[in-house]
């Protein structure tokens, strides 16, 4: 099994509401990864989690906060977000590459989200 | 510095060869990587290649690496219209959890 699961598929959101984005998986992975993706550009990295801690912070906006309840599962929480925040975002996972230096990510279909 | 650069449209005809390049920076990296994402969708990982090795074929891809001129590239046989994506050619460092990716080649097959 190499899926990696996100709900919901789209999202609409005002600026003023708070929501969550979900991703899964099943692989035993112990990386997880959240990106945006805006449209005809290629995904930005946003957080990483290794073995369940924060790793890295890209910099993003603390209107975006990540959270990581155990190693199968990763949350993106939203709240007080602005129109330019709509974009697709992509969750990834991968094995820890335990110094080979192989980052074999895969990824969920993404969540696309508009902010109104 | 960390810089992955590729052509951004390429056309090609039903059943010719496809042929899409990346060139990289950073001479550190370790692995390099291809994804397809087709409308709509996330990113499906093609295929790697580890920055020592020259070539890599894997069915109807065949994957090139020229170490010394950071030269990638991407080889369709065969191509059909299934094969009409945007692809992404990435790269990874030893010790960097982290992708660079390029900003994606858009593959258009016509009859």
């Amino acid at each position: 099994d190499t899926e990696v699961t996100q709900t919901p598929k789209h999202l609409v959101m005002g600026m003023t509401n708070k929501k969550s984005l979900k991703c899964e998986q099943h692989m035993g992975h112990r990386a997880m990864y959240w990106y945006k993706q805006k449209a005809k550009k290629p995904p930005e990295l946003m957080f990483v989690y290794s073995y369940e801690k924060l790793s890295i912070n890209e910099s993003v906006p603390s209107r975006f906060s990540p959270e990581c309840p155990n190693s199968s599962l990763l949350n993106l929480h939203l709240h007080a977000l602005q129109p330019e925040d709509s974009a697709l975002y992509l969750c990834a996972s991968s094995q820890e590459p335990a110094g080979t230096g192989l980052y074999e990510q895969y990824f969920g279909p993404g969540t696309r989200l508009t902010v109104t | 510095g960390e810089d992955v650069e590729q052509s951004l449209f390429l056309s090609v005809r039903e059943g010719d060869s496809s042929v899409i390049n990346c060139t990289y920076t950073d001479s550190s990296s370790t692995y390099l990587y291809w994804y397809k994402q087709e409308p709509g969708a996330g990113l499906q990982l093609l295929t790697y290649i580890f920055s020592n090795m020259d070539m890599k074929q894997d069915q109807r891809l065949t994957v090139l690496l020229n170490k010394k001129d950071k030269h990638l590239s991407l080889r369709i046989a065969d191509t059909q219209t299934g094969d009409s994506a945007i692809y992404f050619c990435a790269e990874s460092m030893s010790g960097y959890n982290k992708l660079i990716f390029g900003a994606g080649t858009r593959l258009a097959v016509h009859p």
